[in-house]
């Protein structure tokens, strides 16, 4: 069965600072996986997607994510920290085309 | 505008009670869901619909029924409401054609059954 994990429940750093939430997903197909965000009282917003195109990929607000296949992870990272950044951050696993699994998020916290 | 509206955003409402909640879009996708969001558990499917006639359960559809009144109409109901269907509800979209799996969420529905 398909399976997100998030390491970390809460991650707080100080504004500048390196962002690294942490992600591992299992399947037995090749995913697309995804990293989506949300903002207090807010819907969940796409903030990149890996469809096997590229292993480092690029996503909005200067975030972005490596897929390893060997480590099944797919974790997500800033170089530096805006307090803008706070929000829920969400890791999702697609097997196919009639599904996502989430995982269970990770808030992050901004320290001035 | 808004791709995708929920209504209402906040709701509380008596156990017993019978509920609905609507989402509509605007873009132009054929497939719609349901989730719901508990702290600490992500979110979980209730149900999904593939086009009007194509309804499937979710991992939790217990307790709770939809409606896929027009492809741009998805409606969640629970016939009768219990304290532990307290949480946020979201609906989301996404496109069977062309698209990478990838779903678009409304701002969600807040409910709280006292």
């Amino acid at each position: 069965a398909q399976s997100v994990t998030q390491l970390g429940s809460h991650v707080s750093v100080s504004e500048g600072a390196l962002v690294l939430l942490r992600c591992n997903y299992s399947s037995s197909v090749p995913p697309y996986l995804f990293w989506y965000v949300q903002y207090p009282n807010q819907g969940l917003q796409l903030l990149l997607k890996y469809t096997s195109a590229a292993t480092l990929v690029k996503g909005i607000n200067g975030f972005e994510a490596e897929f390893k296949k060997s480590e099944t992870s797919f974790h997500l990272t800033k170089p530096s920290a805006h307090m803008s950044d706070a929000a829920e951050y969400f890791c999702a696993v697609s097997p196919s085309a009639s599904k996502i699994i989430f995982g269970s998020g990770t808030r992050l916290s901004i320290r001035p | 505008d808004a791709d995708v509206t929920q209504t209402p955003r906040n709701r509380i409402t008596k156990t017993g009670k019978r509920i609905m909640l609507e989402c509509s879009q605007t873009k132009g996708h054929d497939r719609m869901y349901w989730y719901r969001q508990d702290p600490g558990l992500g979110l979980r499917l209730i149900y999904y619909s593939f086009d009007v006639k194509d309804i499937n359960k979710g991992e939790i559809s217990d307790g709770y029924s939809v409606s896929r009144q027009a492809q741009a109409k998805f409606s969640l109901s629970l016939e009768s409401a219990i304290p532990n269907q307290t949480a946020l509800y979201f609906c989301a979209t996404s496109d069977s054609v062309g698209g990478e799996y990838e779903q678009y969420f409304g701002p969600g529905t807040r409910l709280t059954v006292t």
